[in-house]
Formats: structure tokens, sequence, C-alpha cells
């Protein structure tokens, strides 16, 4: 059965740094690209990164370009997400999916972990 | 970037049929998905490709597309089809962008 286990968050200081991660299980990790994605309390989703199956092309929204940076460890099925420069306004629960086979779609996500910026 | 206009919320009557448009100038060069969140739990694929179905939901759940929009139309609401809504498209330079999200209430 596959699943996406995240882990990681946190309350952290602005300014500060933070390190999520997502267990993947379930089906071949390498063969996907990984998406990070997220939802501040009662807002709407909110891309933030996506890495290629291979690990070798990075994608990233606008609002997190430079301060974050998505990972992979293809070995031990494991995506990371590197959140630094931390604001208030990152504060979200941060959810990893993985990529459909044959669509920009996120087929299938896990159930997210909640990072708290404080002021 | 670009985006992508839901109507924030719908209302229908059990056994009714809702449906929730999602508007933006990428949709008519790109593909379109949709996700289902019940409240506290993660989003779930329920549409892809503007009209696939996933394997595992429901038939009354559908999918359609007409030049920069796209709809879900869920035929024979339930009551615990009660949840948000969101569209999701891509501008081709993997660019991602989530729609504003509808919340679906069933009366």
């Amino acid at each position: 059965q596959l699943q996406l286990v995240e882990s990681g968050g946190g309350v952290v200081q602005a300014g500060k740094s933070l390190r999520l991660s997502c267990a993947a299980s379930g089906f071949t990790f390498s063969d996907f690209g990984m998406f990070w994605v997220r939802q501040a309390p009662g807002k709407e989703l909110e891309w933030v990164a996506l890495i290629s199956y291979d690990g070798i092309k990075e994608f990233y929204a606008d609002s997190v370009k430079g301060r974050f940076t998505i990972s992979r460890d293809n070995s031990r099925n494991t995506l990371h997400l590197q959140m630094d420069s931390l604001r208030p306004d990152d504060t979200a629960v941060y959810y990893c999916a993985k990529q459909h086979s044959s669509a920009g779609a996120l087929d299938h996500w896990g159930q997210g972990t909640l990072v708290t910026v404080s002021s | 970037s670009f985006d992508l206009t839901q109507p924030p919320s719908v209302s229908v009557s059990p056994g009714q049929t809702a449906r929730i448009t999602c508007s933006g100038d990428a949709l008519s060069k790109q593909y379109a998905h949709w996700y289902q969140q019940r409240p506290g739990q993660a989003p779930i694929l329920i549409i892809y490709k503007d009209t696939e179905r996933p394997s595992g939901i429901p038939e009354r759940f559908s999918g359609s597309s007409s030049g920069t929009t796209v709809t879900l139309t869920i035929s024979g609401v339930q009551a615990e089809d009660e949840a948000d809504y969101y569209c999701q498209s891509a501008d081709g330079f993997n660019t991602y962008v989530f729609g504003t999200g509808t919340k679906v209430t069933v009366l």
C-alpha cells in the first residue's frame, strides 16, 4: 500500500531553519517526481516545490525561491525540504505528494506536518 | 505565474447536482486536475487531465473542459461529498498553481 509520511514539523523562530522529511513506501520511489505543497491555516493549497524523479531538476514557487531547497535520497526512499530564513507567513501544514505517472497531477498525499514560525 | 479562479462556495441538496467551475487563461493549453479535501484531512485526487477519474473514485464525480474553464460535476450529491474542492494546473514551465478553492455544502 502506497504511503507517504511527513516528519520534522514544529515551532521555530523567524529567521531560523527547519528540515522536513517524507518517507515513501509502497511504490518505486525513484520513478516519480515528488512535490511539497503547503496550506496556511484556513487558506487554500499552495504549491511549494517539485523535484524530478532522479533529483536533477528542481522547481520552486516564487514565494520560497532562494530560501527553500527540495532534495531526495532514492536509496532511502526519502524526500526532504530544507527551509531557511523562515518567516511567519511560512506557517502552514506541509504535505509531500507523488506525481502522477502521466500528468502533472498529485495522485497521493501524505497527512502533512505542521510548521509554525513565531515572530 | 498564473491564477485559477473558483467560486468560494456552492450549496446543494442531497441527490442534486453540484457544478464547480475553475477559470484561468492557462487552461486553454494545460490540463486541469481536481482534489477533494475534507476537514482536517489531506487532499485526494478525484479528476486528472480534465476528465479522467482515478480508480476508486465514485462515478458521480466527472470533469469537463471548455476554453479557459474547467468544470467539476458531482451528480447525485451525498452528505459525504461536503468538502473543499480545488482545481490545479501547470503553466508548461513547471510552475504549478492551485485554484482558490470551493466549499461545497450539502444542505
